[in-house]
């Protein structure tokens, strides 16, 4: 039971590349989210999907894109990479929508 | 927006004695929680505590809710080396989907 995995652990981008996050969760929840932590920042939620089908915008969607490819796996994309998108980034997920989230490990994004 | 504003934003202690960190909040809520995130990893679920609840216990956690004055504490006894790590609180509002964080406490446990 590996829980909320995410690909990759770290990468680097330079400005204007495009990227997609991967995030799978093998505990059958019905929501996934993904949110960035900057230092000093807390978590902010960029997106969310409450139930497989759905996606709606958190606090800070702008330059991303997501995708509910199905129960088990929800993507985040950067279409054109800025450096204001350095960040790490985690996915989560929860039995509902009120209920405690399980988060993965994070991915380490440098846009130089 | 923040939600949840933690207070103090870092807190260092010996080994042995309590950590108090608190949390204020704006709106109402369905439910508040707080989460433990060590240095480089995710965060990690520790306890939830609803609306209509006043204070729960977990361990050596003990959490309490003053919905009137949109507030919560998160107190660890006989605190370890093993407890140095982040602490969040975040907020599930009434009718929202969405877990708003705050900023967090930084906990330091000197052995």
């Amino acid at each position: 039971n590996a829980g909320v995995t995410q690909t990759p652990k770290f990468q680097v981008l330079k400005t204007g590349q495009s990227m997609t996050l991967q995030c799978a969760q093998d505990m059958n929840h019905n929501s996934m989210y993904w949110y960035r932590q900057d230092p000093g920042m807390g978590l902010r939620l960029i997106y969310y999907s409450a139930s497989e089908g759905t996606t709606d915008k958190g606090e800070v969607p702008n330059g991303y894109n997501v995708s509910r490819l199905n129960k088990r796996e929800f993507s985040l994309r950067l279409e054109s990479a800025a450096p204001s998108q350095t960040s790490v980034y985690f996915c989560a997920s929860s039995d509902g929508t009120y209920w405690e989230q399980y988060f993965g490990p994070g991915t380490r994004l440098t846009v130089t | 927006s923040q939600q949840g504003e933690e207070d103090p934003q870092a807190l260092s202690i010996q080994e042995g004695e309590n950590a108090t960190m608190n949390c204020s909040y704006k709106t109402s809520i369905n439910n508040l929680q707080w989460y433990r995130q060590n240095s480089g990893r995710g965060l990690v679920h520790l306890i939830l505590i609803r609306s209509n609840e006043r204070e729960k216990h977990s361990g050596r956690l003990r959490v309490t809710l003053d919905t009137s004055k949109k507030s919560s504490s998160l107190l660890i006894t006989a605190s370890r080396a093993a407890d140095t790590a982040s602490y969040f609180c975040a907020t599930a509002g009434a009718g929202s989907y969405q877990l708003t964080f705050g900023k967090g406490t930084k906990l330091s446990v000197i052995p």
